[in-house]
C-alpha cells in the first residue's frame, strides 16, 4: 500500500497565522492528493482534491500544492473555526490510503 | 438537500456480521458511486470499499476482501454494508458518503457507530 506521511501531527496557531500542513506518498501518485477536514464527532470535510482544485464551498484562504511527491495545505489567515484534525487521502491507488492527521489548534 | 441518514448503532458479539444501511435523497442515486470508510476510536478514517448503484459493480480494499459485501436498492436510493467475522478490531464509526470513482468525497452520512464486546 501507499503510504502517506503528515507532519506535523499537532500544531497550535493563532487568528490570523498563516498555517501549513504538509503530506509525503511513499511513491509517485500524481496529483492523486485529497484533503479533509474533520471536526469532533463529525465526518470529514472535503476541501481539497486533485492536490490544487478547491471543492465548492471552501474558502478560498485554503488551498493546495504539489511538489514530485510532496503536498501542501495552506490556510492563509487562520480563522476560529479553522480548528479540527486535517488528512490527507492518497486516490491514486484503490487502499486510497489516508495520513495520519494534523491536529490543528487555534 | 443531498442527505446521507445512516441506520442505528450497533452492538455485536465476535464472530457475528453487522449490516449498515444509508439513504440518500436529494440527488438522483444511480448518478453517484458510494463509498464507505470506518474510523476506529481515536484513530485514522479506513477506506473499505465503493459501489456504483447504477449496476453494482463493487471494488473493495484488500484489506476487507472476503469479509464486506456492498449492495444497493435502487428503488429505496439505500446502500448497505454488510461486514462479517466481527472481531473487537472492527469497532468503529462506519461512513458511507458519495463520490466518484475517486474518493472526492462531497457528502457523507452521518455515520454509524458499531461496537464489537463480548
Amino acid at each position: 500500500d501507499i503510504q502517506m506521511t503528515q507532519s506535523p501531527s499537532s500544531l497550535s496557531a493563532s487568528v490570523g497565522d498563516r498555517v501549513t500542513i504538509t503530506c509525503r506518498a511513499s511513491q509517485s501518485i500524481s496529483s492523486y492528493l485529497i484533503w479533509y477536514q474533520q471536526k469532533p464527532g463529525k465526518a470529514p470535510k472535503l476541501l481539497i482534491y486533485g492536490a490544487t482544485s478547491l471543492q465548492d464551498g471552501v474558502p478560498s484562504r485554503f488551498s493546495g500544492s504539489r511538489s514530485g511527491t510532496d503536498f501542501t495545505l495552506t490556510i492563509s489567515s487562520l480563522q476560529p473555526e479553522d480548528f479540527g484534525t486535517y488528512y490527507c487521502q492518497q486516490s491514486y491507488s484503490l487502499s486510497y490510503t489516508f495520513g495520519q492527521g494534523t491536529n490543528l489548534e487555534i | 438537500q443531498v442527505q446521507l441518514e445512516q441506520s442505528g448503532a450497533e452492538v455485536k458479539r465476535p464472530g457475528a456480521s453487522v449490516k449498515v444501511s444509508c439513504k440518500a435523497s436529494g440527488y438522483t442515486f444511480t448518478y453517484y458511486y458510494i463509498h464507505w470508510v470506518r474510523q476506529a476510536p481515536g484513530e485514522v478514517p479506513e477506506w473499505m470499499g465503493i459501489i456504483n448503484p447504477n449496476g453494482g459493480d463493487t471494488k473493495y480494499a484488500q484489506k476487507f476482501q472476503g469479509r464486506v459485501t456492498l449492495t444497493t436498492d435502487t428503488a429505496a436510493s439505500t446502500a448497505y454494508m454488510e461486514l462479517g467475522s466481527l472481531s473487537s478490531d472492527d469497532t468503529a464509526v462506519y461512513f458511507c458518503a458519495r463520490g466518484e470513482l475517486l474518493p472526492h468525497l462531497d457528502y457523507w452520512g452521518q455515520g454509524t457507530l458499531v461496537s464489537v464486546s463480548s
